[in-house]
């Protein structure tokens, strides 16, 4: 299994807090990647990063933000929670940036927005 | 219309069956194509990918049709360890960038 983790595993807040999901990886791909999976739709991209402080918006990213200070870390924050973010979150990596290479996922982060 | 759809089942089948799953994509210029599996509360995990030859892996068979815009999987004697979801994958070249869609699943339930 690819070394990825996600942190917390599960977390309830309240709406209009603060929120901060941490991606760690430990394989040095280059690319990763946030996505939120709802019942009733496939994964979804939030945001993605292909390389150190180098991020882009995918097609889900408004309320979110993302940071990558180092290779291994990268951050998901929702600067003010909304029940409509309550979701299963995970992380992916891939070495290449072409969508013909497989994607590793993490375990996922529960987040329950009330 | 989403861009990749699937049948969400679920798909209750006895072990030893052979069940197929199908998966319609709207953009005509993606490229890849993947099967991934995702057991209940985990992540998903590559299946197998799909050549526009069909290709086959073990018990499992998928095939693509360009024309049609549509992917196959086909589970030949179905055990009991396939009960998951099956989640169709396409890229497609959006936004400038190429990324991966995935549909929301067929579930299988493999029962004795």
């Amino acid at each position: 299994d690819a070394g990825i983790t996600q942190s917390p595993r599960h977390k309830v807040t309240e709406t209009g807090t603060p929120v901060t999901l941490r991606c760690h990886q430990t394989e040095n791909h280059r690319y990763m990647y946030w996505y939120r999976q709802d019942p009733g739709h496939g994964l979804r991209l939030i945001h993605y990063s292909y390389g150190v402080k180098d991020t882009d918006k995918g097609e889900v990213s408004d309320g979110y933000s993302v940071s990558r200070s180092k290779t291994e870390d990268f951050l998901l924050t929702l600067e003010s929670a909304t029940s409509s973010q309550t979701s299963v979150y995970f992380c992916a990596i891939s070495e290449f940036l072409d969508s013909s290479y497989e994607q590793y996922f993490g375990p996922g982060t529960r987040l329950t927005v009330t | 219309r989403k861009e990749v759809e699937q049948d969400p089942g679920p798909f209750n089948v006895p072990e030893g069956a052979t069940v197929a799953f199908n998966c319609t994509y709207s953009n005509s210029a993606s490229q890849s194509f993947f099967w991934y599996r995702q057991d209940c509360r985990k992540e998903p995990k590559l299946l197998m990918s799909v050549y526009s030859s069909g290709n086959e892996d073990g018990r499992f068979t998928a095939q693509l049709n360009r024309a049609s815009q549509y992917i196959s999987l086909l589970i030949r004697d179905s055990k009991l360890s396939d009960s998951a979801t099956y989640l169709c994958v396409v890229n497609t070249l959006s936004g400038g960038y190429n990324k991966l869609i995935f549909g929301a699943g067929t579930r299988l339930a493999v029962h004795p």
